[in-house]
């Protein structure tokens, strides 16, 4: 089983529709992140969490939310979803602690707002 | 000036050559670097993971850190048509916040 994972794999919705996007992991890491994926801009930081009581924003936090459910569980949700949050978004998780930088990714949800 | 720039490609090569994939950054408190390959559909998966300048090697690939010039490669040797993806590069300076390159694209023509 994937250690990051992440529901729907695709979605398509409607402008002013509320979405959420749902991830889980198995892998026992404290630092949960969510990130965008555009042609051309490569990834961005939405949000991310070091642990469940402590949420961050990112570089692009306008227009979405995050709740951390737990441990294992961090969803990102638009609120009213527009045409240009239309892209590829990857759940990401890493250990606590120095040097400890490396993130796994879950595969993707691939969202389309029309 | 972007904090890490890197070459979109496409990159094409055929079956067996030498690929050269690099990133050149602008901030000097980066000492982690990373190489993350991502196949079309798929999630980003780790490469390669080194700190501070020199050489890594692991198989067919080596990463090659250059802090004085700011200058990072990913090499990839006797290169094959699974090796057909996009490659970001990741730099950190060790407090969890990583910056990730726009990804090179890959293409080994069998």
């Amino acid at each position: 089983d994937a250690d990051v994972t992440q529901t729907p794999r695709n979605r398509i919705t409607k402008t002013g529709k509320r979405i959420m996007l749902e991830c889980s992991q198995t892998k026992g890491h404290d630092r949960m992140y969510w990130y965008r994926q555009d042609p051309g801009l490569g990834l961005r930081l939405i949000y991310y969490s070091f642990d469940v009581k402590d949420i961050n924003k990112g570089e692009i936090s306008d227009g979405y939310s995050v709740s951390r459910q737990a441990q294992a569980k961090f969803s990102l949700s638009l609120e009213s979803a527009i045409p240009n949050q239309t892209a590829l978004y990857f759940c990401a998780t890493s250990e606590a602690g120095p040097g400890t930088d490396t993130q796994y990714f879950g595969p993707g949800t691939r969202l389309t707002v029309l | 000036q972007k904090e890490v720039e890197q070459d979109p490609g496409p990159l094409s090569v055929p079956e067996g050559a030498i690929v050269s994939l690099n990133c050149t950054y602008s901030n000097s408190a980066f000492q982690y670097f990373m190489w993350y390959r991502q196949y079309s559909r798929k999630g980003p998966e780790l490469l390669m993971y080194t700190y501070s300048s020199g050489n890594k090697e692991d198989g067919r690939f080596t990463a090659q850190v250059d802090k004085s010039s700011k200058y990072i490669s990913l090499f990839i040797r006797d290169s094959q048509p699974s090796d057909s993806a996009t490659y970001l590069c990741a730099l950190s300076g060790g407090y969890q916040k990583v910056t990730f390159g726009i990804g090179t694209k890959l293409q080994v023509i069998p």
